[in-house]
């Protein structure tokens, strides 16, 4: 069984869509993440939820909104898609101060 | 700011050799150094992890060093085979589950 699940797993849009990531995890845990890894290969921590509660915002712009239906969905929604935003975005959870377990990824293209 | 430097951002060895990546950070309130595996296509997932309290940790043929005066962390990779060739990212954790990572180090090993 997969244990953190993305969707899709590759994304193709134009300028100024708006795109939707869904995120999956099945392993009971508390929190979970979004990193956005860049075509450097860089990862950063975009956001992070704990029990639907918003813990960490990294100056990302508000164009990105983490939506957490319940403890084991954490969805992305994306506004207003720019060039710069295409990237590797990955999903993760873990539990409190435990090992951050990672999706398989979605790789976004905005063209 | 890049909070943990990683080098080398490339590294090529031998079927047999040792593999060394460095990374150093500043922030002492930083409490735990994971080391992640990167294949291709595939999210980066937990190698070893070691705490500020202890100089060394060693899991099968990875080693992590830690030098807490120097605030600086490599891991070691023993008799290092194809199979290991992947992108390792060094990170620091920092309140709770709050992880900054290293930029990357591309790891080929030849036969």
């Amino acid at each position: 069984d997969t244990a953190v699940s993305q969707t899709p797993k590759y994304l193709v849009t134009q300028m100024g869509n708006d795109k939707s990531i869904k995120c999956e995890q099945n392993l009971g845990h508390d929190t979970m993440y979004w990193y956005k890894q860049d075509s450097k290969k860089f990862l950063k921590i975009m956001f992070s939820y704990n029990n639907k509660e918003l813990i960490i915002n990294e100056t990302v712009p508000n164009r990105f909104s983490p939506k957490s239906p319940d403890k084991a969905h954490l969805n992305l929604h994306i506004n207003s898609l720019e060039l710069g935003d295409s990237a590797v975005y990955f999903c993760a959870s873990s539990l409190p101060f435990g090992e951050q377990f990672f999706g398989p990824g979605t790789r976004l293209t905005v063209l | 700011q890049q909070q943990v430097k990683q080098s080398p951002q490339s590294l090529i060895v031998q079927k047999g050799g040792i593999s060394i990546i460095n990374c150093a950070y500043e922030n002492t309130a930083f409490d735990y150094f994971p080391w992640y595996q990167q294949f291709p296509g595939k999210g980066p997932a937990l190698l070893i992890a070691i705490r500020p309290d202890v100089s060394e940790k060693k899991e099968g043929r990875f080693t992590i060093s830690f030098n807490k005066s120097a605030k600086q962390f490599s891991l070691h990779i023993m008799d290092s085979q194809p199979g290991d060739s992947a992108t390792y990212f060094c990170a620091a954790n920092l309140e709770g589950n709050n992880l900054f990572f290293g930029t990357g180090t591309r790891l080929t090993v030849i036969p």
